[in-house]
């Protein structure tokens, strides 16, 4: 069964870097998939934030593009996230996922979800 | 890019069914880009329901079939039971530079 779990700090400042981890079991990260995060503020619905593939392409949503990055490590089986420079509109619910996404097939679909870690920006 | 558009709320009575739609466009929905459903209970995380605009993962329910036509795709939801009480959000391939865009969600209520 696979199981994906957000860790990371639950409050971050205003103009500082959030940085969340998602732990991977019951499968390889380098066994294939996209690692997705994807984010919820308050109320709200979901956007997606970009993936990472195990060879260690990356793909960004172009709104956030100049603030993320999406790393992994295969050894420990699992891959990160850090955003920069945020703000309280950053406030959100954030999800990492497994991501099946498909340039050639024009497909994308995320098959499993870990609970979600809110992250506060307050000062 | 713009969110995909879905209406904001439907609601229904046990037993009946009900259609929620996903307009995009050519960009997106429209084309040959395939399209996935999701299920968000309160509090919870979404859960995959209909991946590549009809198909339905192993263990979810008959009762969920997903379509599309042109730049719309659409999720039945048939039997309406009290546990579909949830938010409902549509993704779709976006292309090369958008690459994944959700819908704004649909919240569900059955009466």
């Amino acid at each position: 069964q696979v199981q994906l779990q957000e860790s990371g700090p639950g409050l971050v400042k205003p103009s500082e870097t959030l940085s969340l981890t998602c732990a991977v079991s019951g499968f390889s990260i380098n066994s294939g998939y996209y690692w997705g995060w994807i984010r919820q503020p308050p109320g709200k619905g979901l956007e997606w934030i970009g993936n990472i593939y195990r060879s260690g392409s990356t793909y960004y949503n172009p709104s956030l593009e100049s603030r993320v990055s999406i790393s992994l490590d295969t050894s420990k089986n699992h891959f990160s996230l850090t955003l920069n420079s945020v703000t309280a509109a950053d406030t959100a619910v954030y999800y990492c996922a497994r991501h099946l996404m498909d340039h050639y097939y024009h497909r994308t679909s995320f098959d499993y979800w870990g609970q979600g870690s809110l992250v506060t920006v307050s000062s | 890019q713009s969110a995909l558009t879905q209406p904001a709320s439907m609601s229904g009575s046990p037993g009946q069914s009900i259609t929620i739609s996903c307009s995009g466009t050519s960009s997106d929905v429209g084309s040959y880009n395939l399209v996935s459903w999701y299920q968000q209970h309160p509090g919870k995380a979404p859960k995959l329901l209909i991946y590549e605009d009809t198909k339905r993962p192993s263990g979810v329910s008959n009762r969920f079939s997903g379509s599309k036509s042109g730049s719309t795709a659409s999720l039945t939801i048939s039997g309406l039971q009290a546990e579909d009480e949830a938010a409902y959000y549509c993704c779709s391939y976006a292309g090369t530079t958008t690459f994944v865009i959700f819908g704004g969600g649909t919240k569900v209520t059955v009466v």
